[in-house]
């Protein structure tokens, strides 16, 4: 079975400062593809990111940042000098490919507010 | 071009009443999916497209919920003798598939239900 873990409920900082979103997977496939996707209050799943389980390379985009470590299970986000546009729920989700598995199994998500 | 389009984007259902909840992919995307979306919670898998064919129902909750997909693009979620446990956010999906399944889900803004 796939499960994604997102411990952190809701996170609170203020405008600037570095934030981490904490994100654990479990699955047997030896394949699979992590995602982040940004939840704003209009409700619509923004995509952010993509990575395949053969690329642990980390990624960096803007204020954004990845750091995917498969020793760990582990597949974090990092905001640098937050916004207040980023106030959003963050999702990490999970897609296995076991048999020709299309779903995304997402985590509960986390609740990230930036204060001015 | 135009995202993934979803109609209506609230719906206030008496329990016990049927509800259909319709889903524009957007153009040329194979794939499609729903995912429900509980108050506070990370959105879960309920039934996938690969054109008109339904592949994976395995998340559907009961035999009271039903999709289609007639033509390979439109879909329908019909939920019958709707139960106040129906109650979320309805989210669908669409993907290019791409060889080796390496594909991005691009999601719509929703459908709100709230049965009473």
């Amino acid at each position: 079975a796939q499960k994604v873990t997102q411990a952190q409920t809701e996170i609170s900082v203020v405008e600037k400062e570095d934030v981490t979103l904490d994100c654990v997977y479990e699955t047997r496939d030896t394949t699979y593809y992590l995602f982040w996707y940004k939840q704003p209050p209009s409700g619509e799943l923004v995509f952010l990111i993509r990575r395949n389980s053969f690329d642990e390379q980390n990624e960096i985009s803007g204020r954004y940042s990845w750091n995917f470590q498969k020793s760990t299970s582990s597949f974090n986000f990092t905001i640098t000098a937050s916004q207040v546009v980023d106030s959003a729920v963050y999702f990490c989700a999970l897609r296995a490919t076991l048999q020709g598995a299309q779903k995304l199994v997402f985590g509960q998500g986390t609740r990230l507010t930036i204060n001015p | 071009g135009a995202g993934v389009s979803q109609s209506p984007r609230y719906k206030v259902a008496k329990r016990g009443q049927d509800v259909a909840l319709r889903c524009d992919p957007i153009s040329g995307h194979v794939s499609l999916f729903w995912y429900q979306q509980a108050l506070g919670q990370g959105p879960e898998f309920l039934t996938y497209f690969q054109n008109e064919a339904q592949l994976d129902k395995s998340g559907l909750p009961s035999d009271r919920f039903f999709a289609e997909r007639p033509e390979g693009s439109v879909s329908t979620l019909k939920i019958q003798r709707t139960q106040q446990e129906d109650s979320a956010v309805y989210l669908c999906a669409s993907s290019f598939v791409l060889a080796g399944g390496n594909n991005e889900q691009f999601f719509g803004p929703g459908t709100r239900l709230t049965v009473l």
